[in-house]
């Protein structure tokens, strides 16, 4: 089944104690990004990935970093969590950067930071 | 400052009529839009898009519209049915691998 998995799907942890999230496609789409979705204030687009080895910031980078070895991972790091991260997070994959083409997002994490 | 805007949070619509999602933006670069539906628990799925050289875009029951002089966009659904309950999304780009999002409209179809 042509899928996004993000692990773990619930996270509860406190300030500052490093974290990953992992994402993984299995349609060998070029295309990643990630994204947090806040009340009010709709999904916003942290990094991106159009290819391996090949990240980009999206609109709210600060606090996160991305890493893209592979074509099928793209983790998500948070070095040092603040409670301002808490948030849904949902990664994205496409067959190619041109947002014209379908994303497929992923079930989504809630993360908590105490 | 919100480039992509959703003025209506919620929207309740009766079984059988038709639903309209509105949607404003203030970047003329954009050209590309998109429109993408979310269940509670799940994640976004696509619906439909339409590029900046068209007005109109029809894909079964979901049609959207784009005026770029007033840089606004709609979908409209319809007839509506209760499984469209979700929230909506719209989505513009302007540049390769950027997409911005609006903040979104729950659509409740009432039977």
């Amino acid at each position: 089944e042509a899928q996004v998995t993000q692990n773990p799907r619930y996270l509860i942890t406190v300030t500052g104690k490093k974290l990953t999230v992992t994402c993984s496609q299995n349609m060998n789409h070029e295309y990643m990004s990630w994204y947090r979705q806040d009340p009010g204030l709709g999904l916003r687009q942290i990094y991106y990935s159009m290819n391996v080895e090949v990240t980009d910031k999206g609109d709210v980078p600060e606090g996160y970093k991305v890493s893209r070895k592979e074509k099928r991972n793209f983790p998500l790091i948070l070095e040092s969590p603040s409670p301002n991260q808490t948030s849904l997070y949902f990664c994205a994959s496409s067959f190619s950067e041109r947002v014209y083409t379908e994303q497929f997002f992923g079930p989504g994490t809630r993360l908590t930071v105490l | 400052d919100q480039q992509v805007k959703q003025n209506s949070p919620s929207l309740s619509v009766q079984e059988g009529r038709i639903s309209i999602l509105n949607c404003d933006y203030t970047n003329s670069m954009f050209d590309y839009f998109l429109w993408y539906k979310k269940y509670p628990a799940e994640g976004p799925t696509f619906l439909i898009s339409i590029s900046s050289i068209k007005d109109k875009n029809e894909d079964g029951r979901f049609t959207v519209f784009l005026n770029k002089s007033a840089k606004h966009l709609s979908l409209h659904i319809v007839p509506s049915q209760p499984g469209d309950s979700a929230v909506y999304f719209c989505a513009a780009s302007g540049e390769a691998g950027k997409l911005i999002f609006g903040q979104g409209t729950e659509l409740s179809v009432k039977p």
